[in-house]
C-alpha cells in the first residue's frame, strides 16, 4: 500500500517567519494530494489541496508545491501568526484509499 | 464541526467490555469514515460505509465492527475492548468518495477512548 512520510514531526517557527513542512509518498498513482489542519480538540480541518496536473496552488499566506517526479509535495505558510500553532496532516490518493502523514506540529513562537 | 456528532466524546472501559461510539451526520452526506488517531500513525482509517447498509474494512479493522442503518448513523463497535485500542476516534463524512475517491472529508470532534 501506499507509503506516506511528514517531516519535520514537530517545527517552531518565529511569529511571521516561514514554515515549509514537506511529505513524501511512494505510490507513483497518487493523484491527489490534501493537507489537513487540527486545532487543539478538534477535528482536522482541509485547508488546502492539490491535483497531480498542478505544480503549485495558493490560498493567501498558504501554498502546496507538488514534484511528481520525485514523488514529494509541501505546505508552506508566509507570515505566521499565532493562529498557525496546529499539527498539519499531509494525505495522498491514488487508487486506493486516502493515506495520511503521521502530523507535523507547528508552534509560532511570539 | 458542523453538521457531524460524535458521542460519546470521552469515555473509560475495562479490557473486555463492548463499546459503541456514535456518529450522526445532519448533511445527508452519501459517504461515511472511522479513523483512529494514534502518535507516530496520524490517522488510519478502519472502517467506511458508502451508503445504508453498505460498508468496507480499512487497513486497520481487525476487533472493529460498524453499522449504517440510516443515512445519518454510523457506529463503531468494539466488542471486547483491548488496551491497543485507546485511542481517538474520528467520524468523517464526504458528499462523494472520500478516502476511496479524491473529495473533501469533513471530520467531527473525535471521541477519547482509553480502556484499562
Amino acid at each position: 500500500g501506499e507509503n506516506v512520510e511528514q517531516h519535520p514531526s514537530t517545527l517552531s517557527v518565529q511569529e511571521g517567519d516561514s514554515a515549509v513542512i514537506k511529505c513524501t509518498y511512494s505510490d507513483s498513482a497518487s493523484n491527489y494530494f490534501p493537507w489537513y489542519k487540527q486545532e487543539l480538540g478538534k477535528g482536522p480541518q482541509l485547508i488546502i489541496d492539490i491535483r497531480s496536473n498542478v505544480g503549485e496552488k495558493k490560498d493567501q499566506r498558504i501554498a502546496v508545491t507538488l514534484n511528481k517526479t520525485a514523488k514529494h509535495f509541501s505546505l508552506h505558510i508566509t507570515e505566521t501568526q499565532p493562529e498557525d500553532s496546529a499539527v498539519y496532516f499531509c494525505a495522498t490518493k491514488g487508487n486506493e484509499k486516502l493515506t495520511f502523514g503521521t502530523g507535523t506540529r507547528l508552534t509560532i513562537i511570539p | 464541526d458542523a453538521g457531524i456528532t460524535q458521542s460519546p466524546r470521552h469515555k473509560v472501559t475495562e479490557t473486555g467490555t463492548p463499546v459503541t461510539l456514535r456518529c450522526h451526520q445532519t448533511e445527508n452526506h452519501r459517504y461515511m469514515y472511522w479513523y483512529r488517531q494514534d502518535p507516530g500513525h496520524g490517522l488510519r482509517l478502519i472502517h467506511y460505509s458508502y451508503g445504508v447498509k453498505d460498508t468496507d474494512k480499512g487497513e486497520v479493522s481487525d476487533g472493529y465492527s460498524v453499522s449504517r442503518s440510516k443515512t445519518e448513523d454510523f457506529l463503531l463497535t468494539l466488542e471486547s475492548a483491548t488496551s491497543s485500542q485507546t485511542s481517538v476516534y474520528f467520524c468523517a463524512i464526504s458528499a462523494v468518495a472520500g478516502a476511496a475517491g479524491a473529495n473533501v472529508l469533513t471530520f467531527g470532534a473525535g471521541s477519547r477512548l482509553t480502556v484499562l
